[in-house]
């Protein structure tokens, strides 16, 4: 079963704008990742974000994480064409126990 | 650096054919391995992970197995596929940073 739900499931925007994308699960965790991938390729990590963490930064993107909610957000800032892709949140419940679970995904267009 | 290849990139079978997707992993070792599926335009459904050699943990009952030979070598197979083993497979790796790395995809089609 898919541990996460990413929402929306599609989203477009104006070049230019801001991008937030939410992501919710349903056990504890011990950190939660968030991958981008381009249409039929494999995935690349982005961020990760551990259980005791609240926020973090790389570049344009914000993650969030609310451990009380289980639900974490990811902001692209200043979008452009080329972040156009689905993304996706990860979980891993227990160190340990290395099963990495994705969610649905949110399919971002940026248009130009 | 490490890598992780995995192939073939398409695959076309026929219905009733055996399967065999295999995928390695270089300059790393002991790596936690993965088999995903993705559905079209669906999220990605967890297979198969493996913690160690000979250690396969099944997620989900099918028509699949797996099999983890060496250290750094995944393996994905069918001994008869079905329709709807049609999909985009993709292994994976993470070590201690805890990120996973992915393979480019197996693009599948059973006919």
């Amino acid at each position: 079963s898919q541990q996460g739900e990413e929402d929306p499931q599609a989203l477009s925007i104006q070049e230019g704008e801001n991008a937030t994308m939410n992501c919710s699960y349903k056990t504890s965790i011990n950190n939660l990742q968030w991958y981008r991938q381009n249409s039929g390729r494999g995935l690349v990590h982005l961020i990760l974000i551990r259980s005791n963490e609240r926020e973090k930064h790389s570049g344009r993107l914000r993650v969030t994480l609310d451990t009380s909610k289980k639900s974490s957000s990811l902001l692209i800032t200043a979008s452009r064409a080329a972040d156009t892709a689905s993304y996706f949140c990860a979980t891993v419940r227990n160190f340990g126990n290395e099963k990495l679970t994705f969610g649905t995904g949110t399919r971002l267009t940026i248009i130009p | 650096s490490q890598t992780i290849h995995q192939w073939p990139a398409t695959l076309v079978q026929p219905v009733g054919s055996p399967l065999s997707l295999e995928c390695t992993v270089e300059g790393t070792s002991n790596p936690n391995l993965y088999w995903y599926r993705q559905a079209a335009g669906r999220g990605l459904q967890l297979l198969f992970y493996s913690v160690g050699i000979g250690q396969i943990s099944s997620e989900v009952p099918q028509n699949l197995s797996a099999s983890r030979p060496q250290d750094r070598q995944f393996i994905l197979s069918s001994k008869k596929l079905l329709l709807s083993d049609s999909g985009f497979y993709l292994c994976a790796w993470s070590g201690m940073t805890g990120l996973a790395f992915f393979g480019q995809g197996t693009r599948l089609t059973v006919v």
